[in-house]
């Protein structure tokens, strides 16, 4: 199966950038999405093919990447992004997701 | 404004069988691909089956191949899965997802909690 490696946390201020990275064990062309999950809701669908913005989505998310490393960007980080970021790839049999990023903010 | 409900979660003796319901609204249910994901508490997302819109392509994840089957009634804009042999490892929740392209989930429902256990 296709691992996702994804940083386990990552603590930013409001107002600052980030960068959520997540890397893959095989290549997955274009086929990696994100998406965003908050304490006790279903995930939502943030970007889709590494860079496309999923509607209804604010433009301060944005996606870039192609093969096996593959970044979502918050920027600027507002306090209503504190949530678990997971990154999924649809390249390779079976679907897999990363173990998620939480963004908590400072 | 899409909206999928899922319902049939429970607890359940490990060996039995329970069914889960997905009811579709604000789309029009035959034209999109399915899928199931489901959650262990406080773990990541694991893709389970995925049906194609028709209902005659259907795919699974390792873990639940053979034991599992995802079906659907779309003139009841409904999915459904069938999971028998229940395992305690089964225990999670369970997101209805509409997919939104080759393999991404563009809509999730609120989720139902399956907890195996005697």
């Amino acid at each position: 199966d296709t691992v996702l490696t994804q940083s386990p946390a990552l603590a930013v201020s409001p107002g600052e950038r980030v960068s959520i990275s997540c890397r893959a064990s095989e290549g997955v062309n274009s086929y990696m999405h994100w998406y965003q999950q908050k304490p006790g809701q279903q995930p939502k669908l943030l970007i889709y093919k590494a860079s496309n913005l999923a509607s209804g989505v604010p433009a301060r998310f944005s996606g870039s990447g192609s093969g096996t490393d593959f970044t979502l960007t918050i920027d600027p980080v507002e306090a209503d992004d504190t949530a678990t970021y997971f990154c999924q790839q649809s390249w390779n049999d079976p679907y897999t997701f990363g173990a998620g990023t939480k963004l908590e903010l400072k | 404004e899409v909206q999928l409900v899922e319902s049939g979660g429970g607890l359940v003796q490990p060996g039995r069988s329970l069914k889960l319901s997905c009811a579709a609204s604000g789309f029009t249910f035959s034209d999109y691909n399915m899928a199931w994901v489901r959650q262990a508490p406080t773990k990541g997302l694991e893709w389970v089956a995925s049906i194609s819109y028709g209902g005659s392509n259907t795919h699974y994840g390792d873990s639940v191949k053979g034991r599992f089957t995802i079906s659907r009634d779309n003139a009841k804009s409904t999915l459904y899965l069938q999971m028998d042999s229940l395992r305690s490892e089964d225990t999670a929740t369970y997101y209805c997802a509409r997919h939104g392209g080759r393999g991404w989930f563009a809509y999730w429902g609120q989720g139902t909690l399956v907890t195996v256990s005697s």
